[in-house]
């Protein structure tokens, strides 16, 4: 059981380029999260899915996409790298409801120059 | 605005003392709330969570408790262990919707010393 699995680790990027940081989780989760944490900062969220075919902004969802096409998987896409998106990102999940623990991927280190 | 907010960034205990985190939230509509636990370069886990509708819940040498008049949970680790070194986020959910959205503290490093 591998959990909630984020690819790549690390990843640097020039100004305006595009990438898609890769999320999977195998425990059959309708609820998944994208969230970014900036040094000496709590962890914000960027979107949500509440299920396939189902997501929504959050907190701080300027200058990213995401999709959700399968249970399993929850892509998240920046479009025009700006530094300010230089960030650990987190990939989660969760069962239905506010009493169901969320589950966090190891991070996804980016760094935009 | 912050709206769970942790005061203190960090916190220095010696081994087998009692650790207390402290956490803030302003919006009263915050129903439940968890402490997750974050070691260097790996994911938050969760650690253990408190509802509204209780004032404390225990698990183990964990121990949160909530006031909700003073908008106010702390996190007691007693006895503490170096392997309790870690970075702890506070976070809080509100009522309503479909889904558990979370607003998490900066979080409050704490070093345990043998």
């Amino acid at each position: 059981n591998a959990g909630v699995t984020q690819t790549p680790k690390f990843r640097i990027l020039k100004i305006g380029q595009s990438m898609t940081l890769q999320c999977a989780q195998d425990m059959n989760h309708n609820y998944m999260y994208w969230y970014r944490q900036d040094p000496g900062m709590g962890l914000k969220l960027i979107y949500y899915s509440v299920g396939a075919g189902i997501t929504d902004k959050g907190e701080v969802p300027n200058g990213y996409n995401v999709s959700r096409s399968t249970t399993e998987d929850f892509p998240l896409r920046l479009e025009l790298a700006a530094p300010s998106q230089t960030s650990v990102y987190f990939c989660a999940s969760s069962g239905q409801g506010l009493e169901n623990t969320i589950y966090f991927g190891e991070g996804s280190w980016l760094t935009v120059v | 605005d912050q709206q769970v907010k942790q005061n203190s960034p960090s916190l220095s205990v010696q081994e087998g003392r009692i650790s207390i985190l402290n956490c803030d939230y302003t919006n009263s509509m915050f129903d439940y709330f968890l402490w997750y636990k974050k070691y260097p370069a790996e994911g938050p886990t969760f650690l253990i969570s408190i509802s509204s509708i209780k004032d404390k819940n225990e698990d183990g040498r964990f121990t949160v408790f909530l006031n909700k008049s003073a908008k106010h949970l702390s996190l007691h680790i007693v006895p503490s262990q170096p392997g309790d070194s870690a970075v702890y986020f506070c976070a809080a959910s509100a009522k309503g919707g479909a889904t558990n959205k979370l607003i998490f503290g900066t979080g409050t490093l704490l070093a345990v010393q043998p």
